[in-house]
C-alpha cells in the first residue's frame, strides 16, 4: 500500500501570506495526485488534480507541482475563505486509495 | 450540475448492520465508476470502496472488506453501501463520490453532502 505524508499537520497564516503543503508518497506515483479542500462540517471539493491542473473555477492562487514521491501545494496570497483542511491523495496504485493525515489552516 | 445526495445512516448497534444510498443526477451514472469514502468525527479521510461503471469489478479497504458490500443500480441512478457486522470503529460520516473521468481513475471529482453513521450500543 502506499502510504501519503502530509505537513504541516495545522499552520496558521495571515491574510495575503504565501502557504505551502508537501506531501510525500511512500513510493513513486508518477503525478498520479490530487489536493483537496474541506471546509468544516462540508464534502471535500477536487482543487487539483494530475498534481498540477487546476480543478475548473477554482482560484488561481491555488497551485500544485511536483511528480514521483514529492509533491507541493501552494496558496498564493492566503483569504479568509481559504480556511480549511486541505487533503493530499494518491490513485497511482489501488486499492487502496490513500490519502494524507491533513493540514488545518486557520488565519493567524 | 452534478448531484450526489446520500442516505440511509442513522444510529445502530455493534453487529448490525445499515444500507446507505447515494441518489445521482445530471450525468449518466453509468458511465462512471462510484466511491465511497468516510470520516471518522474529527478524523481524515479514509477510502472505503469502489465500483466501476457497469457493476463488474469492485474494491474495498481492508477495513472493512468481507463485511461491506458497494452496488449500484445504474436503472434508478443509484449507488449503495451494505454495511454488516458494524464496529464502533465504523463510526463516521460516509460520503459517495463520482470518478472525475469515465474510466476508472481513483479520482474523485464529485462529491455527496455526506450521511452520518453511529455505532454505539
Amino acid at each position: 500500500d502506499i502510504q501519503m505524508t502530509q505537513s504541516p499537520s495545522a499552520l496558521s497564516a495571515s491574510v495575503g501570506d504565501r502557504v505551502t503543503i508537501t506531501c510525500q508518497a511512500s513510493r513513486g506515483i508518477s503525478n498520479y495526485l490530487n489536493w483537496y479542500q474541506q471546509k468544516a462540517g462540508k464534502a471535500p471539493k477536487l482543487l487539483i488534480y494530475d498534481a498540477s491542473n487546476l480543478e475548473t473555477g477554482v482560484p488561481l492562487r491555488f497551485s500544485g507541482s511536483g511528480s514521483g514521491t514529492n509533491f507541493t501545494f501552494i496558496i498564493s496570497s492566503l483569504q479568509p475563505e481559504d480556511i480549511a483542511t486541505y487533503y493530499c491523495q494518491q490513485y497511482d496504485d489501488f486499492p487502496p486509495l490513500s490519502f494524507g493525515g491533513g493540514t488545518k489552516v486557520e488565519i493567524k | 450540475q452534478v448531484q450526489l445526495v446520500e442516505s440511509g445512516g442513522g444510529v445502530v448497534q455493534p453487529g448490525r448492520s445499515l444500507r446507505l444510498s447515494c441518489a445521482t443526477s445530471a450525468f449518466t451514472f453509468s458511465n462512471y465508476a462510484m466511491h465511497w469514502v468516510r470520516q471518522a468525527p474529527g478524523k481524515g479521510l479514509e477510502w472505503v470502496a469502489v465500483i466501476s461503471y457497469d457493476g463488474s469489478n469492485k474494491y474495498y479497504a481492508d477495513s472493512v472488506k468481507g463485511r461491506f458490500t458497494i452496488s449500484r443500480d445504474n436503472s434508478k441512478n443509484t449507488l449503495f453501501l451494505q454495511m454488516s457486522s458494524l464496529r464502533t470503529a465504523d463510526t463516521a460520516v460516509y460520503y459517495c463520490a463520482r470518478d472525475k473521468y469515465d474510466v476508472l481513475t481513483g479520482s474523485m471529482g464529485y462529491w455527496g453532502q455526506g450521511t452520518l453513521v453511529t455505532v454505539s450500543s
